[in-house]
């Protein structure tokens, strides 16, 4: 079974600094998301990516962030100052072109951020 | 504007128990894609299920199965005879859209279940 690999699974970092989370989408898949899920909360979209730029974006998706594919397999999100509530576990996902009536949607295993 | 509710916060049982876990949503496409995650307490996303609102055939996997009800707008999720290691938070979501790939979910707010032996 194809899958999406994160990395790292956990980052913790200080408050103000930069972090870049790594997704490594499946290999024939052309968009991509962010999502994030607070502690004991519901997961949320953050960010589509499509064609080399962003499709579509959530309110959470302020400018501290950024999302980047710097080659043909990497999509990474970056926070360039981080904040306490900034702490969430972050989930990469991507999907193909067209989807069949009942294909399977696979998200990366997360990595967990702490900001502290 | 999509909505996913899931009623249910949590759920206890016992083993060997039925279970049935809720999910209504809300949605003004005619074409949409509702879907089942278990996330365990390993904090990871699986994937139970994807289908279609035009496939309103109810799906079986083994102990799972699911009841897809457009007339009330549910997708329910049931699990036969359950087992310790089915405790986790279980998530419905919807995505509206035709078939291109783009699939943006919006989450419900999770089930947990617990299953005690």
């Amino acid at each position: 079974e194809p899958e999406v690999t994160q990395t790292p699974s956990h980052q913790v970092t200080q408050m103000g600094q930069e972090v870049i989370l790594r997704c490594v989408p499946i290999s024939n898949h052309l968009y991509f998301y962010w999502y994030r899920q607070i502690l004991g909360q519901k997961v949320e979209f953050l960010v589509s990516f499509y064609n080399n730029e962003i499709s579509e974006k959530s309110e959470i998706f302020d400018d501290q962030f950024s999302v980047e594919r710097p080659d043909g397999s990497n999509f990474t999100l970056k926070i360039r100052s981080t904040k306490l509530e900034d702490s969430a576990m972050y989930f990469c996902a991507s999907s193909p072109p067209v989807t069949g009536f009942n294909e399977k949607l696979f998200f990366g295993s997360g990595t967990q951020l702490s900001v502290l | 504007a999509q909505k996913v509710t899931q009623a249910q916060t949590e759920i206890s049982v016992v083993e060997k128990e039925d279970v049935t876990l809720d999910c209504v949503y809300e949605t003004r496409d005619t074409t949409y894609y509702l879907f089942w995650y278990k996330q365990p307490p390993s904090g990871e996303l699986v994937f139970l299920i994807r289908r279609n609102s035009f496939d309103e055939q109810n799906e079986i996997s083994g102990r799972y199965s699911w009841n897809f009800q457009k007339s009330t707008s549910s997708f329910n999720f049931t699990i036969t005879a359950s087992q310790v290691v089915d405790s986790a938070v279980y998530f419905c979501a919807l995505s509206e859209g035709g078939n291109t790939g783009f699939q943006k979910l919006v989450f419900g707010t999770g089930t947990r279940l617990l299953v005690s032996p």
